[in-house]
């Protein structure tokens, strides 16, 4: 079974510190999403990552996917409150069928 | 990007009654679409696949007579909740991808806004 293990689980930080999401596996895949969900909303899309070292900067947002394209981390600059949610990293699974899930990182980001 | 559309967005309902979610994408087609249940702070978990055309595929443990879904368009998937009761209140979501598309942005899930069901 393919897993994505994401972690921290939790993270409560004050504005303006620097943070780091790592969604890590065992598998390789073609491409890693990254989402962000608020409450009572549906996942958005934040990022693709396809190519295995690629950086992608989405402003305070830092996306990195591993040079084997089996881990991928998030990293968030002088945080803010608005960052605050519920951070995913999803992939497609070897059969290409289904989207596998990373538990999410739940973040809370006090003024 | 792909957009997902839900209705409602929100319901209230009685015991026993049931309930209709519709999943629309707006600017592409899917054979394939997802219906998921979210639990409060946890992760998504994945109910079952629509497929266009023919029967969903359910998950381990999901009732499928209780969760009927239709997948009659390459646009539209309904979940419906069936003699709803207090314990099938959740936030349901739905997401597709575009299929139209190669590579990673084929690969892409997309989600709809979510539909929170409270049961009375």
């Amino acid at each position: 079974t393919q897993l994505l293990e994401q972690s921290p689980q939790f993270l409560s930080i004050q504005e303006g510190e620097n943070l780091t999401v790592y969604c890590n596996s065992s598998s390789v895949f073609s491409s890693l999403q990254w989402y962000r969900q608020e409450p009572g909303e549906g996942p958005v899309l934040l990022v693709t990552v396809v190519t295995g070292g690629e950086v992608k900067k989405l402003k305070r947002l830092t996306f990195q996917f591993g040079d084997a394209r089996k881990d991928s981390s998030l990293h968030i600059t002088a945080a803010q409150p608005g960052d605050t949610g519920l951070y995913l990293c999803a992939a497609l699974n070897t059969g290409g069928f289904k989207t596998i899930f990373g538990a999410g990182t739940r973040l809370f980001v006090k003024a | 990007g792909a957009v997902v559309s839900q209705h409602p967005s929100w319901v209230i309902c009685k015991s026993g009654t049931s309930v209709k979610i519709e999943c629309r994408s707006l600017d592409f087609q899917a054979t394939t679409m997802f219906w998921y249940r979210q639990f409060p702070k946890q992760s998504l978990m994945l109910m079952a696949t629509s497929n266009e055309g023919s029967k969903a595929t359910y998950e381990q443990g999901v009732e499928k007579d209780k969760f009927l879904i239709n997948h009659a368009s390459l646009t539209l998937s309904t979940l419906t909740v069936t003699s709803a009761h207090p314990e099938d209140s959740s936030f349901y979501i739905c997401s597709a991808r575009d299929e139209g598309r190669s590579g990673h942005l084929g690969e892409t899930q997309y989600f709809g806004p979510g539909t929170r069901l409270l049961v009375l």
